[in-house]
């Protein structure tokens, strides 16, 4: 079956412009997290979905950036008045159900570079 | 925030050798999780160890865990060059009603055919 998807795979903007980073998770999974991969670095967590509850936002570094989950299906991570430290990669992962001892299913990330 | 380490930051070996990485934790976990991460792509899980076993294996994997020691092993045997990536190890952290990964920056394996 089809993985996690995500989308753009790669994109490039100037400081200052806002960016939306799409995420399509596993169909029947019902967690959804994104992650934020600076070079050479580990994952960060930014924001977590599951279900109808209210999102987990503890992990976001500024209120420039956002996130929204209709229901169970696609994500999308906003970021506004982009900065140059927001280049990174953005990973979002989905898994089957919220309990610690799921394994999380990764997309192939988005790589922003913000000139 | 918690957060595991890999020891070494990276390792290169010849095709066919055994790889062994660590990972070191800082605090009690309900399970620990290896990730593999091939360039340019997104993160593979692995194998998933509980707090209360001691070693798992899984093919050519092998993981062990020493919650006294708060430490993990993946030990890769007979190493191929397809094997060559960034592995890491997670553990779950319960934030607000989410069972968030905490990683490590991973060791970066090179496998010489």
């Amino acid at each position: 079956g089809a993985g996690v998807s995500q989308s753009p795979s790669n994109k490039v903007t100037e400081k200052g412009k806002d960016v939306e980073l799409r995420c399509d998770p596993i169909s029947g999974h019902t967690a959804l997290y994104w992650y934020r991969q600076r070079l050479g670095q580990g994952l960060e967590f930014l924001i977590y979905f599951q279900g109808n509850s209210a999102p987990d936002k503890s992990g976001l570094p500024s209120d420039r950036f956002s996130a929204e989950r209709t229901g169970e299906s696609v994500s999308t991570l906003t970021i506004q008045r982009t900065q140059q430290e927001d280049s990174a990669v953005y990973l979002c992962a989905s898994s089957l159900e919220d309990y610690s001892n799921q394994p999380q299913h990764f997309g192939d990330g988005t790589r922003l570079s913000i000139l | 925030s918690q957060q595991g380490e890999e020891d070494p930051q990276a390792l290169s070996i010849q095709e066919g050798e055994n790889a062994t990485m660590n990972c070191s934790y800082k605090t009690s976990i309900n399970n620990l999780q290896w990730y593999r991460q091939n360039s340019g792509r997104g993160l593979v899980h692995l194998i998933l160890i509980r707090s209360n076993e001691r070693e798992k294996h899984s093919g050519r994997l092998r993981v062990t865990l020493d919650t006294s020691k708060k430490s993990s092993s993946l030990l890769i045997t007979a190493s191929r060059a397809a094997d060559t990536a960034s592995y890491f190890c997670a553990e779950p952290l319960i934030g607000a009603g989410s069972y968030q990964l905490t990683f490590g920056k991973g060791t970066k394996l090179s496998v010489i055919p």
